[in-house]
């Protein structure tokens, strides 16, 4: 069974752009939650998303936005990009939110912001 | 919110010995406690989990314990190998962690001495 792939794997961009993320969880996951994760202050959840509707979300900026389609693949946007947001951004996928199910992790996008 | 502390930040351990890592935790609602190993250059990925009506679970050679009155819970690993080194995280979340997002500690990264 493939893991959860992540697209782009690299990106680098300027102060004031924005960026999207991509996200396809594993085949039957419908659980989705994308975390930050920088050197400074670790693992952060940003948001997650279940059946296209986001369940929960962390404590950023509005900035920072996401959403899920129906296949159940998932994106996330960071808008007016800052040099903060420079970070490993990370995509977990689980089958369902209300049973304790592992989350598996994919590899990452990582974003540089110049 | 969720409030974890993880420690060491660093620990260098003889290949064959045992090693420690421990964690405490703030919120007494929290009930599910996961510990992920990431890699250079991979996400995060599970490696033993437990919950709060569990004192104790082991896989191998992985083990972690909770002491819930005390707040805290630790990951023991034994007979230590080269591959082992990597940083671990440990995490607490209300839940299975998928809607209510996993609350991490700062990592500890293990260094296996040859």
């Amino acid at each position: 069974k493939a893991g959860v792939t992540q697209t782009p794997r690299y990106l680098i961009k300027t102060r004031g752009q924005q960026v999207t993320l991509s996200c396809s969880p594993i085949s039957g996951h419908r659980s989705v939650s994308w975390y930050q994760q920088t050197p400074g202050q670790g693992l952060q959840f940003l948001f997650e998303y279940f059946s296209e509707t986001q369940r929960n979300k962390g404590n950023f900026p509005g900035r920072f936005s996401g959403r899920q389609f129906s296949n159940s693949r998932s994106e996330m946007n960071v808008s007016t990009l800052e040099l903060g947001d420079s970070a490993l951004y990370l995509c977990a996928s689980s089958l369902d939110t209300n049973s304790y199910n592992e989350q598996f992790f994919g590899p990452g996008t990582r974003l540089t912001v110049l | 919110g969720e409030n974890v502390e993880q420690h060491p930040s660093t620990l260098s351990v003889q290949e064959g010995d045992s090693a420690v890592i421990k964690c405490t935790y703030s919120d007494s609602a929290s009930n599910y406690f996961p510990w992920y190993k990431q890699e250079l250059g991979k996400g995060p990925q599970l490696i033993i989990d437990i919950r709060s009506n569990v004192g104790e679970k082991k896989d191998q050679r992985i083990a972690v314990t909770l002491n819930k009155t005390a707040k805290h819970f630790s990951l023991h690993i034994t007979e230590t190998q080269p591959e082992d080194s990597a940083v671990y995280f440990c995490a607490a979340s209300i839940g299975g962690g998928g809607a209510d997002g996993l609350t991490f500690g700062k990592g500890t990264h293990l260094i296996i001495q040859p």
